[in-house]
């Protein structure tokens, strides 16, 4: 079965050290992974996606993510954490058997804190 | 370009009432999904139409309904509202189908059935 996983609830870190919040998926076929963002009381926000090429992807804000085959993972990472990024983050991989529909994360609360 | 728009942001209803939500895609894009979110249950898809038909289901009762009028435009429709559907209702819209592009998020309706 297709499916994406986020392990931590919450990840705290402390202002200006770098950052990673985890993601690992399960999808036959090529995937395609995408990180979204949400902060208190607003809609998601793209972030970055892979669909193919480089395994490091730049996306906004600063935020780069690791495209890891071998260990089915899509680790999104910032190398110096701000307080203004504390919000919720979701994972979501394309289900390649079922008509291309997202499957998400569960998401995780990252708290910088200053 | 303006953004995904949703209305009504916030709406109060009572269990058995029905109810109807609106979305207004970017302009362009053909493929509009639904989601909603509850702090317990994460973010779960509830469907997505693409060019006026409906393109992918998630796993909800039929008393959620949806439809795409030839301008894009969506609108979901909760009828006998139980006290588990407050949630907030993200819509979200994309160029292209569901998982072979970014998604752009509207704000969502907060819905509270008392």
């Amino acid at each position: 079965a297709q499916s994406v996983a986020q392990p931590e609830d919450q990840v705290n870190v402390a202002e200006g050290n770098p950052l990673t919040v985890k993601c690992t998926y399960s999808v036959s076929g090529n995937p395609y992974l995408f990180w979204y963002v949400q902060y208190p009381n607003r809609g998601l926000q793209f972030l970055l996606k892979y669909i193919t090429g480089d395994n490091l992807v730049k996306g906004s804000y600063g935020f780069e993510a690791e495209f890891n085959k071998s260990q089915t993972s899509f680790h999104l990472k910032k190398p110096s954490a701000l307080v203004s990024d504390s919000a919720l983050y979701f994972c979501a991989v394309r289900d390649n058997d079922s008509n291309y529909q997202l499957i998400w994360g569960a998401g995780t609360k990252l708290i910088i804190k200053p | 370009k303006a953004g995904v728009t949703q209305t009504p942001r916030y709406l109060i209803k009572t269990r058995g009432q029905q109810v109807t939500l609106s979305c207004s895609p970017i302009s362009g894009h053909r493929s509009v999904s639904w989601y909603q979110q509850t702090p317990g249950q994460g973010l779960q898809f509830l469907f997505e139409y693409f060019s006026e038909t409906q393109r992918n289901k998630g796993n909800f009762p039929g008393r959620f309904s949806g439809r795409q009028f030839s301008n894009s435009r969506s609108e979901m429709n909760v009828s006998t509202l139980e006290l588990g559907d407050s949630a907030l209702y993200l819509c979200a819209s994309s160029l292209f189908e569901q998982g072979a592009d970014t998604q752009y998020f509207g704000p969502g309706t907060r819905l509270t059935v008392l």
